[in-house]
C-alpha cells in the first residue's frame, strides 16, 4: 500500500535561513505528489503539486523518483511561513482511477525572528 | 473566491448517538470527499463520492458511516452510532474532476467530540 513519510514533526529555523521539509513516499506506480499547508486557524490549502512545477510563495519541490522523495524547499524562510505542512500522494489516475489523498503526518515549521 | 463550507464547526455528542456532519462543496465541483484527523495523527481518507454514489472508501468507512447528497448543494456524513474513537476533526473536500483538475479544496473542518 502507498505510504507517505515526513520524518520531522517540528522544524525550527531563523528568518532568512534555508528550509527543507522532507517527504518520502512508497508507491509502485507514478503518483501525483502535493504539498498542503495549514496556517494557524485556517483550512488545509494546496501549496503546490509536482506536475505544475511552479514556485509558490518562494517554495519549490522536485519529484525524485529514484529516491522516492518530494522535499519542499525555500531558500530564505519568512516568519509568515510558520505553519503545518503536509505532503500528500494521489495514485496515478491512469493506473487506478483512485482520487483519495494519502497524507504524511505533517511537519510544523516554526520560523523565528 | 468560492470555498467549501462545513457545519457545525464543533459537535459534541454522547456515545451511541447519531450525528450528521454537513458540507457544501464548491458549486461546479463533481467529486466530494470526507477525511478525518484524530488528534495528533494523520489526515486519513474516509470516502469519495461521484455521480451520486460512493466511488471509493477506506477500511475506516464501515457500516456505521454513510454519505448522502440530499440536494444539489449539500454533502453529508452520517455516523449512525458514535463511539469514543470517532472523536476527530472531519474535513470535507471537493474537486472539479478530470486528470488536470484534481486539486482538492478543503473545508475548515468539524470537530466531533464523543463523550
Amino acid at each position: 500500500a502507498q505510504r507517505v513519510t515526513q520524518p520531522e514533526k517540528l522544524l525550527s529555523v531563523f528568518k532568512g535561513a534555508p528550509v527543507e521539509l522532507k517527504c518520502n513516499y512508497s508507491y509502485s506506480g507514478s503518483p501525483e505528489l502535493f504539498w498542503y499547508v495549514q496556517y494557524s486557524r485556517q483550512r488545509l490549502q494546496l501549496l503546490l503539486r509536482h506536475i505544475s512545477r511552479e514556485s509558490i510563495k518562494g517554495f519549490t519541490a522536485d519529484l525524485n523518483k529514484g529516491e522516492t522523495s518530494f522535499h519542499l524547499k525555500k531558500p530564505f524562510a519568512q516568519e509568515e511561513d510558520s505553519a503545518m505542512y503536509y505532503c500528500a500522494l494521489m495514485e496515478s489516475l491512469m493506473d487506478t482511477g483512485r482520487r483519495a489523498l494519502t497524507f504524511g503526518s505533517g511537519t510544523r515549521l516554526q520560523v523565528q525572528p | 473566491e468560492p470555498e467549501v463550507t462545513q457545519t457545525p464547526s464543533h459537535q459534541v455528542t454522547q456515545m451511541g448517538q447519531e450525528v450528521i456532519l454537513r458540507c457544501v462543496p464548491i458549486s461546479n465541483h463533481l467529486y466530494f470527499y470526507w477525511y478525518r484527523q484524530i488528534l495528533g495523527q494523520k489526515v486519513e481518507f474516509l470516502v469519495s463520492f461521484y455521480n451520486n454514489e460512493i466511488s471509493e472508501k477506506s477500511e475506516i468507512f464501515d457500516d456505521q458511516f454513510s454519505v448522502e447528497r440530499p440536494d444539489g448543494s449539500n454533502f453529508t456524513l452520517k455516523i449512525r452510532s458514535t463511539k469514543l474513537e470517532d472523536s476527530a476533526m472531519y474535513f470535507c473536500a471537493s474537486s472539479e474532476g478530470g486528470a488536470a483538475s484534481n486539486e482538492q479544496f478543503f473545508g475548515p473542518g468539524t470537530r466531533l467530540t464523543v463523550l
